[in-house]
């Protein structure tokens, strides 16, 4: 069963403005990371934060993870059109070693 | 360096054909995975191997066998091809055999069965 869920399942914002998208999962994680992945092809590492992180920043991107709620959010500041791609999270949970699980993604559509 | 090397791109079979997507990695990393992805589905993990020789199985390992007998190269075989198994597949690989570490996927294998 997928343990990420994405929300919303689409984005649609115009170049320069910021797009956030978030992650719901379900059981405790290590490790909570963000992928891109453009249109066929593969997915693309942007970020990872660890369970004991609440934020986290790497250029135009900003990471925060609320293990209370079980959600973390992924915010794209001054959007631009390279940027469209579809956006997913993966988790690593605490009782699944070794075992890294998807969520559906966010397609995100950055119009100039 | 290459990164992930995936082979084929593009293949079609018939059902009940055999065959072998191939896996390579030139990174020295010890643990590699594939994965699945359907429309609306996002990746589901088949089999993935944290070494040479140790392979385990993943949320959907039915249908499909792995070996690890180097450190780079991670085969994945379906053994009699269903149209259920008409998908992209993508492997992964990574430097920590856990999983804190970012996972470098190749562009992906596009099957279908008919």
């Amino acid at each position: 069963s997928q343990q990420g869920e994405e929300d919303p399942q689409a984005l649609s914002i115009q170049e320069g403005e910021n797009a956030t998208m978030n992650c719901s999962y379900k059981t405790s994680i290590n490790n909570l990371q963000w992928y891109r992945q453009n249109s066929g092809r593969g997915l693309v590492h942007l970020i990872l934060i660890r369970s004991n992180e609440r934020e986290k920043h790497s250029g135009r991107l900003r990471v925060t993870l609320d293990t209370s709620k079980k959600s973390s959010s992924l915010l794209i500041t001054a959007s631009r059109a390279a940027d469209t791609a579809s956006y997913f999270c993966a988790t690593d949970g605490t009782g699944t070693a070794s075992k890294l699980t998807f969520g559906t993604g966010t397609r995100l559509q950055v119009t100039l | 360096n290459a990164g992930v090397t995936q082979t084929p791109k593009f293949q079609v079979l018939k059902t009940g054909q055999s065959m072998t997507l191939q896996c390579a990695q030139d990174m020295n990393h010890e643990y590699m995975s594939w994965y699945r992805q359907d429309p609306g589905m996002g990746l589901r993990l088949i089999h993935y191997s944290v070494g040479a020789g140790i392979t385990d199985q993943g949320e959907v390992p039915n249908g499909y066998n792995v070996s690890r007998s180097t450190t780079e190269d991670f085969p994945l075989r379906l053994l009699s091809a269903a149209p259920s198994q008409t998908s992209v597949y993508f492997c992964a690989s990574s430097y920590d055999r856990g999983l804190g570490q970012p996972q470098h996927f190749g562009d992906g294998t596009r099957l279908s069965i008919l």
